[in-house]
């Protein structure tokens, strides 16, 4: 299909590990956004990449998180040292430009930190 | 810390009759404001944006901002069941390029 694609849909992990989750968007576009929500919460803001470049990571909540975007499309956001408090579904959005109003977003990755 | 502000609900609302959600955003710079429909398990959808003061309608769904009370709301006329979802409202800050701030939504049922 067309839209943003995540992998793996479902990650189990233990506390302590490391994990990557992947994030393809849509063709062309050149800004793409990570978010985590939690249950009962709105999308919290991670890291926006406007193509290769992170525009703002002011997000990612400590060292232990990581973005890349090494060719200005697909992005891998990487957790070190999983801890419970991580489990989340982690969201990627994409949009033509980062001036652009809607974002299109994926359907997700869930992770569980056990 | 810029907030967006929305009650959690859940709101009821009998079907065929007018849902209307509202939220709150602390930083007086925004620029732009966005309704996004989430059904449960599912990603957000943008339902609507508005930038300017006053009403903006999109068949049964009209957005109303008001920049001097920094609210922001969305009515919902003709309530049906299918718009049974959590409603986000998220706020963009005074340049194009600001990230999105999301509030935690609005639970809304629509009860047939």
């Amino acid at each position: 299909g067309a839209g943003v694609s995540q992998t793996p849909s479902n990650k189990v992990t233990e506390k302590g590990k490391y994990v990557e989750l992947r994030c393809d968007p849509i063709s062309g576009h050149t800004a793409l956004y990570w978010y985590r929500q939690s249950l009962g919460q709105g999308p919290e803001f991670l890291i926006y990449f406007q193509g290769t470049g992170a525009a703002d990571d002011s997000g990612l909540p400590n060292d232990r998180f990581f973005a890349v975007r090494p060719e200005g499309s697909v992005s891998t956001l990487k957790i070190q040292r999983t801890e419970r408090g991580d489990s989340a579904v982690y969201l990627c959005a994409s949009s033509p430009t980062s001036s652009y109003n809607e974002q299109f977003f994926g359907p997700g990755t869930r992770l569980t930190v056990l | 810390q810029k907030e967006v502000e929305q009650n959690s609900g859940p709101l009821s609302v009998p079907e065929g009759a007018i849902a209307s959600l509202n939220c709150t955003y602390s930083d007086r710079g925004s620029q732009s404001f966005f309704w996004y429909r989430q059904y449960s398990g599912k990603s957000p959808e943008l339902i609507m944006f508005i930038y300017s003061n006053g009403d903006k309608e999109d068949g049964r769904f009209t957005a109303q901002l008001n920049k001097a009370s920094q609210y922001v709301s969305l009515l919902i006329r003709d309530s049906q069941p299918s718009d049974s979802a959590t409603y986000l409202c998220a706020v963009k800050g005074a340049s194009l390029d600001d990230k999105i701030i999301f509030g935690k939504g609005t639970r809304l049922h629509i009860l047939p």
